[in-house]
Order: C-alpha cells, then structure tokens, then sequence
C-alpha cells in the first residue's frame, strides 16, 4: 500500500532562518507531488506541484522554492523566512491518470518568530 | 475550476444524517464533484467523487442535482470522528488530481 511520510510534525523557526521541509512517498513510482499551504481557519493554497524528477511548477509568487532530487522525494526551501510563512503546510500525491483522489501528509505546522 | 459555495458550519446530532450542502452553479459538463475532509490538525482525506449519478461508498453518499447545480454528502450516521471540515470541490476529472481549489468548506460539528 501507498503511504507518506512528511516531517518535522511542528517547526518553530527565526526570522531570516533557512527552511527545509521533506516529503516521502512509499509503495508507488512516479507520482504527482504537490505542497499546500493552508492559513489558520482557512482553505488549502497550492504551492508547487511536480509530476516528474526536475519538474517544479509554481502556482503563487512567494518567498520558497521546491525541489524533486527522486521519483518519490519533494522538498520545501526557503533560504530566509519571513513572518508570513508561519502556517501549516501539507504534501500530497496522486497518480498520473485513473484514480481522481489526492492523498495528504499529516502536515507539518510551522511558526516563524 | 468552477467555483462553489459551502455553509462556513453546521451541527448534527451523533446517530444522525448530515446533510452538507454545496452549490456549483458554474460547473461545466465534464467537470466532477469531489468531497474531501480535514479533521483538525491532520492532512485532508479524500471521502467521494461524482459526475451525474448519485455515488455511495463505505464513508457516505453522495447525491447531486439533475442540473448539476448543486450536491450534497450524506453522512448516514453521524459520530463524533466525523466533526471535521468538509470540503465541496469541482474539477476535470483528468486533471491533476492534486491540483485542487479548496475553500474555506464547511466545519461539521458532531454533538453527542
């Protein structure tokens, strides 16, 4: 069976700080990946999303970045964080076409200070 | 993808339905309806998806409108697991499932 793996759980980090937040996908090859973002008491915003190694499409402006190094890795930088990246952030993945489901990670909250 | 409207929350009884309303009066003709939930601090989870015909699975049904206007998930017997945020969402069925616009949803309340 298909699992994911995204940590830390919760992060508090300085402003001006760097960022790296990892996401792992097991029991599956070739994955679309995808990073949210979602504010206190709101909905989902898209961030990146990758449907291959390499491959890192950016949906918002914004002060991170993404990277796919392997097939089932997607990763989330920032080489200064601001006050405005405290949120929590969720990785997900779904398969290239047939099943319409997405499948999240449990997230990782992070807070900038 | 068309946009939709939820309730902001609602309130159900445990042992009872909930109704989740949604509107999508904007839906196009090869666009589907899905329904997602977060419970609190955890990541979504996908609960059904539909085109026309109403749907129904081991987590809920799902009945949408002859117009197609609007839908509404049914959870049959409502527990307290189920207080979460439920989220309507409509897109192609082809496109990248990840690649979804979630709003606010609606925040279910289960009382027992």
């Amino acid at each position: 069976s298909q699992t994911i793996h995204q940590w830390p759980a919760t992060l508090v980090q300085p402003v001006g700080s760097p960022l790296s937040l990892e996401c792992t996908v097991e029991g599956t090859s070739n994955p679309n990946l995808y990073w949210y973002r979602q504010a206190a008491g709101r909905g989902l915003q898209l961030l990146f999303y990758s449907v291959g190694i390499g491959q890192i499409s950016s949906e918002v402006p914004q002060n991170l970045s993404a990277s796919r190094p392997q097939d089932r890795q997607f990763i989330l930088s920032s080489k200064k964080l601001l006050l405005s990246d405290s949120g929590f952030y969720l990785c997900a993945w779904s398969l290239w076409a047939g099943d319409p489901r997405a499948f999240f990670g449990q997230g990782t909250r992070l807070t900038v200070v | 993808d068309a946009k939709t409207t939820q309730p902001p929350s609602m309130d159900c009884a445990e042992g009872r339905a909930a109704n989740l309303p949604c509107n999508h009066s904007t839906i196009s003709g090869n666009e589907y309806v899905y329904w997602y939930r977060q419970i609190h601090s955890q990541g979504p989870q996908y609960i059904i998806h539909g085109l026309k015909n109403n749907e129904t699975n081991e987590m809920a049904s799902l009945i949408i409108t002859e117009d197609r206007k609007s839908s509404t998930l049914i959870l049959p017997h409502a527990t307290l697991r189920d207080t979460a945020v439920y989220y309507c969402i409509v897109r192609g069925l082809n496109t990248n499932a990840g690649k979804s616009t979630f709003g606010d949803g609606t925040t279910l309340t289960v009382k027992p």
